[in-house]
């Protein structure tokens, strides 16, 4: 079935570093990519989304790069913050469908 | 515009009790999706319906789980019999299309406690 593999599950970096987290997927059909933080006890919020039809997208210090032929994308947060710390989950549509399949999460600490 | 909202948002049910889940989708949005998320674990798919219909119910456990989305009011998630393993975040997020990549907005979700 779909999957959605998710690494690392926790990464500590300290405040100004960068931190990149990876995923791949499974499904070729799969053909949108978002990515959401999870504060404790908070909704998933969606931070940035790609598309299939381009290879890379970026919103101020948060960037998402995907590989179609390789089947991964990435999420890189540059200038890392306090307040970045969080749970951040990767996501792929199911093919042809509106159903996300979720990576398991990364847990990212940045460290005053 | 409210986002999507979710009710109660901690719920605690004792073994056997039935547990009701709300979901009322953003204003103009007709896609209702429910996800379940177990401690420290991600989100995975459970049913996906629109008004009045259920689209697609491939992640719903077979027994004890139901799904409704009425033409009037919220959309219900509905756990008979609760078990302690039924313990776990419920999110719901909704779309204004059917189209495979669109945004999903999601609730603040209900924590189940089975106790």
């Amino acid at each position: 079935g779909e999957n959605v593999e998710q690494h690392p599950s926790t990464l500590s970096v300290q405040e100004g570093d960068s931190a990149v987290i990876k995923c791949t997927y499974s499904d070729s059909a799969s053909n949108y990519f978002p990515w959401y933080k999870q504060e404790l006890g908070k909704r998933p919020q969606l931070i940035i989304d790609i598309r299939s039809n381009v290879g890379e997208k970026k919103d101020q210090r948060i960037a998402v790069t995907l590989n179609k032929t390789a089947k991964h994308f990435s999420l890189h947060i540059t200038e890392t913050q306090p307040e970045d710390s969080a749970v951040y989950f990767c996501a792929a549509s199911a093919s042809g469908t509106y159903k996300y399949i979720f990576g398991t999460g990364t847990r990212l600490k940045v460290l005053a | 515009n409210a986002g999507v909202m979710q009710n109660p948002r901690h719920l605690v049910r004792r073994r056997g009790q039935e547990a009701r889940l709300r979901c009322s989708p953003m204003k103009g949005h007709s896609h209702v999706y429910w996800y379940r998320q177990l401690p420290e674990e991600g989100l995975k798919f459970m049913v996906y319906l629109q008004k009045e219909n259920i689209i697609d119910e491939s992640g719903m456990p077979k027994e004890r789980f139901s799904a409704e989305f009425p033409k009037e009011g919220p959309s219900i998630l509905r756990i008979q019999q609760v078990v302690r393993g039924d313990s776990a975040a419920y999110f719901c997020a909704s779309s204004p299309t059917f189209q495979p990549n669109t945004e999903a907005f999601f609730g603040q979700g209900t924590r189940l406690t089975v106790v």
